[in-house]
């Protein structure tokens, strides 16, 4: 199974950009990078995704090493609002008859300093 | 507004009692996913379906039941059998793509005294 690895917490001041790093050194060439944030209590909410090359939208940007073992996400103006646990997840296939499985792992708890 | 709606937010169970979690969506999705979210952890995949009557376990389905009767509801119950089901349970959707955007429920907390 194809896993990610984070860092368990960051901190970023308010304002300033922010780098959430994954590595996924096993990822093969079918594996989507999907990234979703959590509040506190609250159920995950999608950031953004991508395959191989970098995407923007309006809540950030993803940057997709060129070998795809690494992705970053960009926050490009922390706030307070952004204060959440980060997970980077692959979208793979299990069994190989079409049907897909999401696994999450501990993800980034991000800390905004204000 | 189009969503996934989960029910109740809180529940308590005495031990040995069953307890049925309620995840409903108006958004069309063909697939369907019941996560376990433990405090400080990630989640882990308990049950998810790709289409009607048809469901698959996930990484820790034992002491969990589902079914997938209507394309809009996936009920998740947990059994007595289930030895630690003090947890934040989270029902999910997403179209039946390989890129979709996964829809999470606000989720079900549910604690067993």
């Amino acid at each position: 199974d194809a896993k990610t690895t984070q860092p368990n917490s960051m901190e970023s001041n308010e304002e300033e950009p922010v780098h959430l790093p994954c590595n996924h050194s096993t990822i093969s060439g079918t594996d989507y990078i999907h990234w979703y944030r959590q509040l506190p209590s609250q159920g995950p909410e999608y950031v953004i995704h991508g395959l191989t090359s970098n995407v923007n939208n309006r809540m950030a940007s993803l940057a997709i090493a060129e070998d795809r073992k690494s992705s970053t996400l960009i926050l490009h103006r922390a706030t307070l609002r952004d204060a959440a646990v980060y997970y980077c997840i692959l979208i793979y296939e299990y069994s190989g008859a079409g049907s897909y499985q999401l696994t999450f792992g501990k993800g980034t708890k991000l800390s905004v300093i204000p | 507004d189009g969503g996934i709606t989960q029910s109740p937010k809180y529940l308590f169970r005495k031990e040995g009692q069953n307890v049925t979690l309620s995840c409903e969506q108006n958004l069309n999705h063909d697939a369907m996913y019941w996560y376990r979210q433990d405090p400080g952890q990630g989640l882990r995949l308990i049950y998810y379906s790709q289409i009607v009557n048809d469901f698959q376990k996930g990484d820790i389905a034992e002491g969990y039941s589902v079914s997938r009767e209507k394309k809009e509801s996936f009920p998740l119950t947990v059994t007595s059998a289930q030895k630690n089901p003090t947890a934040f349970y989270l029902c999910a959707s997403t179209h039946y793509s390989y890129t979709g955007e996964l829809f999470f429920g606000e989720g079900s907390r549910l604690t067993v005294l």
